[in-house]
């Protein structure tokens, strides 16, 4: 059945890094834009980043432009979001979602989500 | 940019219609058919409910529609359901080629 499954989650100092990955199954992944979203703990939810189905584009939202990289590999059907520089306020669940076209349009299949919590 | 604009609650009894507001700019939800809406219940992922304004995915429940007029989306669901109690939130393509959710609207079924 269709499937993301994120992992790479866990506690870091803020300014630190931490790559998230996220495996999919199920589909053709090297034919669909997918994305990145989180939800801080009790808040509502914020699309982070997405890539086009071949890599070619990739948009971020203004609060962690500069700093968060997506990427992908069609090769290995992975998503990955590597995150640099930390903050306290990027604590929260990270799901990767995937687009139900090349989008960016909308988010269709939701993984369980991965918890980065950024503390001293 | 700021979030989507959605009322914080709304509450209905069973059997009862509901619509939930998403307001944005000519920038967002009025410039474009990119509006889509999420159920999400406590602890989960959340659960695409409409897409492109008014499409359902298949297994999501016809008492589940999507409109839009102007900078404004609404999700109506109808014949309400205690399951049918959950966050949603609206979600839109904006002119900056990124997407913009609403703050979230907690639904109770009384």
């Amino acid at each position: 059945q269709v499937q993301l499954v994120e992992s790479g989650g866990g506690v870091v100092q803020p300014g630190g890094s931490l790559r998230l990955s996220c495996a999919a199954s199920g589909f053709t992944f090297s034919s669909y834009g997918m994305h990145w979203v989180r939800q801080a703990p009790g808040k509502g939810l914020e699309w982070v980043a997405f890539i086009r189905y071949d890599g070619s584009n990739k948009y971020y939202a203004d609060s962690v432009k500069g700093r968060f990289t997506i990427s992908r590999d069609n090769s290995k059907n992975t998503l990955y979001l590597q995150m640099n520089s930390l903050r306290a306020e990027d604590t929260a669940v990270y799901y990767c979602a995937k687009d139900p076209y090349r989008g960016p349009d909308a988010f269709d299949i939701w993984g369980q989500g991965t918890m980065v919590t950024v503390s001293s | 940019q700021s979030a989507l604009t959605q009322p914080a609650s709304v509450s209905g009894s069973p059997g009862q219609s509901i619509t939930i507001s998403c307001t944005g700019t000519s920038s967002d939800v009025g410039g474009y058919n990119y509006v889509s809406w999420y159920q999400q219940h406590p602890g989960k992922a959340p659960k695409l409910m409409i897409y492109d304004v008014s499409n359902r995915p298949s297994g999501v429940s016809n008492r589940f529609s999507g409109s839009k007029s102007g900078n404004t989306a609404s999700l109506t669901i109808s014949g309400l359901q205690a399951e049918d109690e959950a966050d949603y939130y609206c979600s839109s393509y904006t002119s900056s080629s990124t997407l913009l959710f609403g703050g979230g609207t907690k639904l109770t079924v009384l």
